[in-house]
């Protein structure tokens, strides 16, 4: 079966303009996680969805935020993008029955 | 606040040999714990999870291992190979529904040829 799918894998933005990821998690998973690495902090949590709903966010900015889709799919948008928002952004889908976390691909954002 | 604690950050072996990666956690009250591993640029690959019931799992060359009461894992690779070679990360879950993961630093395993 297809497993977490993020696009686009690569991106490179200009200081304070904005962006938006795309995950889509397994089929009949509906908690959809995202996550940050940076080489400095490793891996953050930034917020977690699960049937359409916020359920917990992380100590982020509110320049992040998130939503999900009826469809399970997931888009975090970044606003107003800073030198330290470089990063490798990760998504992670679960079935929500306490079977762990399938991570994607990431797409790797450079802020410039 | 979970703590999740990754003990060595990095580690070299030779090729064919057992070794043992280790986790630590301050909170005991976890759901489940899971390893993964990442390749240098890529995301985690899911290794295994442990429920909070469970003491350890099995899954090929590997076997982790789950003491709660103490706070610890511990991800047991046997005959290791160059291929094994990665960062390994283990996270823990406090609770069913709504709960993040909170990740350990990582051990970056390097074996030798």
């Amino acid at each position: 079966k297809a497993g977490v799918t993020q696009t686009p894998r690569y991106l490179i933005k200009t200081r304070g303009q904005q962006v938006t990821l795309s995950c889509s998690p397994i089929s009949g998973h509906r908690s959809v996680s995202w996550y940050q690495q940076t080489p400095g902090q490793g891996l953050q949590f930034l917020f977690e969805y699960f049937s359409e709903t916020q359920r917990n966010k992380g100590n982020f900015p509110g320049r992040f935020s998130g939503r999900q889709f009826s469809n399970s799919r997931s888009e975090m948008n970044v606003s107003t993008l800073e030198l330290g928002d470089s990063a490798l952004y990760l998504c992670a889908s679960s079935s929500d029955r306490g079977n762990g976390y399938t991570f994607g691909s990431g797409t790797r954002l450079t802020v410039v | 606040k979970q703590e999740v604690t990754q003990i060595p950050a990095a580690l070299s072996v030779p090729e064919g040999e057992n070794l043992v990666l280790n986790c630590s956690f301050t909170d005991s009250a976890i759901y489940n714990l899971q390893w993964f591993r990442q390749d240098p640029g890529k995301g985690l690959t899911s290794l295994l999870l442990i429920q909070s019931s469970q003491r350890e799992q099995t899954s090929g060359r590997l076997n982790a291992s789950l003491d709660k009461s103490s706070g610890r894992s511990t991800l047991y690779i046997a005959a290791s190979q160059p291929g094994d070679s990665a960062t390994y990360l283990c996270a823990v879950r406090r609770g069913f529904g709504n709960e993040k993961l909170t990740f350990g630093t990582g051990t970056r395993l390097t074996i030798i040829p």
